[in-house]
């Protein structure tokens, strides 16, 4: 089955830049999405098609692609970005698939 | 304003079957496909199907091998996911979350906690 995969952890320092990628071999043929995910909380979309941004989402998350691989990046890391990340995209038959999730510690 | 609401928490035994409900506001139901979406404590989310209010079209992925079943009631904008044969590690949170479309519109309900114990 098709999978994507994430790094488990990634860490920044306050007002550095994080960077969380995601890989797949579908992923030049299909869309990517990013969802954050705070403890407790469902997740939020904070980028789509690939790149861009939905309304309310802050300017420092931003979303990039080359190839099978995908990558969000946040510029400025603050505390508040502290989360889970989960990448999704699509299967061949239209099934959503997830990416295992990056934690990002923000210290 | 766009709102899905779902129904309460669950407490199940092994082998039992468990439906839960989401009911959708805001909206034109029919137009849009509803996905359902788990995650266990800890682990990442995972997709488990959709179905097209406007014509009943479903989909499932194969990792539920036929326990799951998709449904919904456009009279009542609401949507279930009903899971058979529970297990242990069918204890989730479950999400309904409306199809994006590609866009940037993305809804979620509040998730409903499915509990699966002896």
């Amino acid at each position: 089955s098709y999978e994507l995969t994430q790094p488990p952890s990634v860490s920044v320092s306050p007002g550095q830049t994080a960077r969380i990628t995601c890989s797949g071999d579908a992923l030049p043929k299909h869309y990517a999405y990013w969802y954050q995910q705070k403890p407790a909380q469902a997740p939020v979309l904070v980028i789509y098609k690939d790149t861009e941004r939905p309304s309310g989402i802050p300017n420092r998350l931003s979303g990039s692609s080359s190839g099978t691989t995908i990558t969000l990046t946040i510029s400025g890391a603050q505390a508040e970005d502290e989360a889970d990340y989960y990448c999704q995209s699509v299967d061949s038959s239209g099934a959503w698939v997830f990416g295992g999730g990056t934690k990002l510690t923000v210290l | 304003q766009v709102q899905l609401v779902q129904s309460g928490a669950e407490m199940k035994k092994p082998g039992a079957s468990v439906k839960v409900s989401c009911k959708a506001s805001g909206y034109s139901f029919s137009a849009y496909t509803m996905h359902w979406v788990r995650q266990a404590p800890g682990q990442r989310l995972e997709w488990m199907g959709w179905i097209n209010p406007g014509n009943g079209n479903t989909k499932y992925s194969q990792n539920f091998h036929d326990r799951v079943t998709i449904t919904s009631d456009t009279s009542a904008s609401t949507a279930y996911m009903e899971l058979s044969s529970l297990r242990s590690e069918d204890t989730a949170i479950y999400y309904c979350a409306r199809d994006r479309h590609n866009s940037g519109e993305d809804y979620w309900g509040q998730g409903t906690l499915v509990t699966v114990s002896s």
